[in-house]
């Protein structure tokens, strides 16, 4: 099956600074991406749809200033959490879609203290 | 509202007998649904996809049932191994997107 990587796996970080995380598709292109946030013991909560070349559509509720998305190319997105504090502390995985089937990456714990 | 609701009960089951998981869900009109497997810090692994006008789904031990009218999915895992525990996860499609909504997925303990 496809592969979807992501970078770093786990990063822990001080109050207020920028985290940014990558996911890349590496043996196939995907115009579309997603990033979730997953916290202990809960599913998976869409925050927002990465699309190549245009901006990310944001689920209600996320804030899009501070959870930055950019789709560069058709196998790399990035998140970056800006201005980080310990309530973003979360595990966040991205997948990628490839025709109906969505593939993931295998998670960033982030650690904001 | 729309809902997915998967049993937040941990299910165990005795090595070599057949686990039935459950996926229910409301107020949704999907395109297709997957189930995807995740284990504990990892991302989840996808399964099997089934669409609106199949019934079912079979790959090896696994088999998915669709049933629009009931809305709800069975996943079932023949012959389970303790190599299959872990949580199970159902996703549905939203019809006219490539957004996916998760449910809250069952924990799966096969005993040795």
């Amino acid at each position: 099956g496809a592969v979807v990587s992501q970078h770093p796996s786990r990063v822990i970080c001080k109050s207020g600074t920028s985290v940014k995380i990558e996911c890349r598709s590496l043996d196939f292109q995907a115009t579309t991406m997603f990033w979730y946030r997953q916290f202990p013991k809960q599913s998976l909560m869409l925050m927002a749809t990465s699309n190549e070349g245009s901006k990310a559509t944001y689920e209600q509720g996320v804030e899009k200033d501070k959870f930055l998305i950019n789709h560069a190319s058709l196998t790399l997105s990035t998140l970056t959490v800006t201005s980080a504090h310990p309530e973003d502390s979360s595990f966040y995985i991205c997948s990628a879609r490839d025709h109906h089937e969505q593939y993931f990456g295998p998670g960033t714990r982030l650690t904001v203290t | 509202s729309q809902k997915i609701e998967q049993n937040s009960e941990a299910l165990n089951i005795q090595e070599g007998k057949t686990a039935t998981l459950t996926c229910n869900y409301t107020n949704y009109s999907p395109a297709y649904l997957q189930w995807y497997r995740q284990d504990p810090g990892r991302g989840p692994v996808f399964l099997l996809l089934i669409r609106e006008n199949e019934k079912e789904k079979r790959k090896e031990r696994l088999k998915v049932t669709f049933d629009t009218t009931l809305k709800q999915s069975l996943f079932h895992i023949t012959a389970s191994q303790p190599a299959d525990s872990a949580t199970y996860l159902c996703a549905l499609a939203i019809s006219g997107t490539y957004k996916y909504i998760f449910g809250t997925g069952t924990r799966l303990k096969v005993l040795a």
